[in-house]
C-alpha cells in the first residue's frame, strides 16, 4: 500500500523558510515523479513543484520558481520541498503526492495527508 | 490552460445522476483527470485519460469528453459520494485545475 507522509508544517513568518518532508513508503520510490501540491484556506488546489524518479528534472510554477526548491533523496525514500522568502499568499495546506510515471510530471494518484503552512506575522 | 467547472454547486438527492462538467481554455486532447475530496481529506484520483477509472473507484461514476468539453458523471449517488470533485489537465504544462464542484445534498 502506497503511504506518503508529511511533515514540516507551521506558522512562519514573511519572508521566512520553512523545509517540509514527505516520506513515503509502499513502492520503489525512485521509479516515480514526486510533487508538491498546495490548497489555500477554503480554495481550490494548485501544483506547486515536482521531480522526476531521477532527481534530473525538476519543474516549478511561476508562483513559487526561485523562492522554493524541491529535492529528494532517494535512499531514504523522502521528497523535500525548501521554501523560502514566504509571503502570505503561501499560506496552505501542503500535500505530496506520486506520479504515475517517472521521468515528468503528469497527474497525482497518490496523496499524503497533508501538513498546514502558515505565513503569518 | 485555463480549467473551467459547472456548476460551482450541485444540489442532488441520494440515487440521483450528478453530470459534472470540466471544460479547457484550449485543446487537452484526452488528458483529463478527475479527483473526489471530502472535508479534511486529501484529494483521491477517480478517473485518468478521461474515462479510465481508477484502482477501486465503483463503476457508478464515468468519464467521458475530449479536446475542450469533459464530463464526469455519478450514475446513482450515494451518501459518500458528498464531496467536491476538481478536473486536471495534464496535457499541456503546467499541469491545471479547475476551481472545482461541490456536490451537496
Amino acid at each position: 500500500e502506497v503511504q506518503l507522509l508529511e511533515s514540516g508544517g507551521g506558522l512562519v513568518q514573511p519572508g521566512g523558510s520553512l523545509r517540509l518532508s514527505c516520506a513515503a513508503s509502499g513502492f520503489t520510490f525512485s521509479n516515480y515523479a514526486m510533487s508538491w501540491v498546495r490548497q489555500a484556506p477554503g480554495k481550490g488546489l494548485e501544483w506547486v513543484a515536482g521531480i522526476s524518479g531521477g532527481s534530473d528534472s525538476t519543474y516549478y510554477s511561476d508562483t513559487v520558481k526561485g523562492r522554493f526548491t524541491i529535492s529528494r533523496d532517494n535512499f531514504k525514500n523522502i521528497v523535500f520541498l525548501q521554501m523560502n522568502s514566504l509571503r502570505a499568499e503561501d499560506t496552505a495546506v501542503y500535500y505530496c503526492a506520486k506520479d504515475p510515471l517517472r521521468t515528468v510530471v503528469t497527474y497525482f494518484e497518490s496523496w499524503g495527508q497533508g501538513t498546514l503552512v502558515t505565513v503569518s506575522s | 490552460i485555463v480549467m473551467t467547472q459547472s456548476p460551482a454547486t450541485l444540489s442532488v438527492s441520494p440515487g440521483e445522476r450528478a453530470i459534472l462538467s470540466c471544460r479547457a481554455s484550449r485543446s487537452v486532447s484526452r488528458r483529463l483527470v478527475w479527483y473526489q475530496q471530502k472535508p479534511g481529506q486529501a484529494p483521491r484520483l477517480l478517473i485518468y485519460d478521461a474515462s479510465t477509472r481508477a484502482t477501486g473507484v465503483p463503476a457508478r461514476f464515468s468519464g467521458s469528453g475530449s479536446e475542450t468539453a469533459f464530463s464526469l458523471t455519478i450514475s446513482s449517488l450515494q451518501s459518500e459520494d458528498f464531496a467536491v470533485y476538481y478536473c486536471q489537465q495534464e496535457n499541456n504544462w503546467p499541469p491545471t485545475f479547475g476551481q472545482g464542484t461541490k456536490v451537496e445534498i
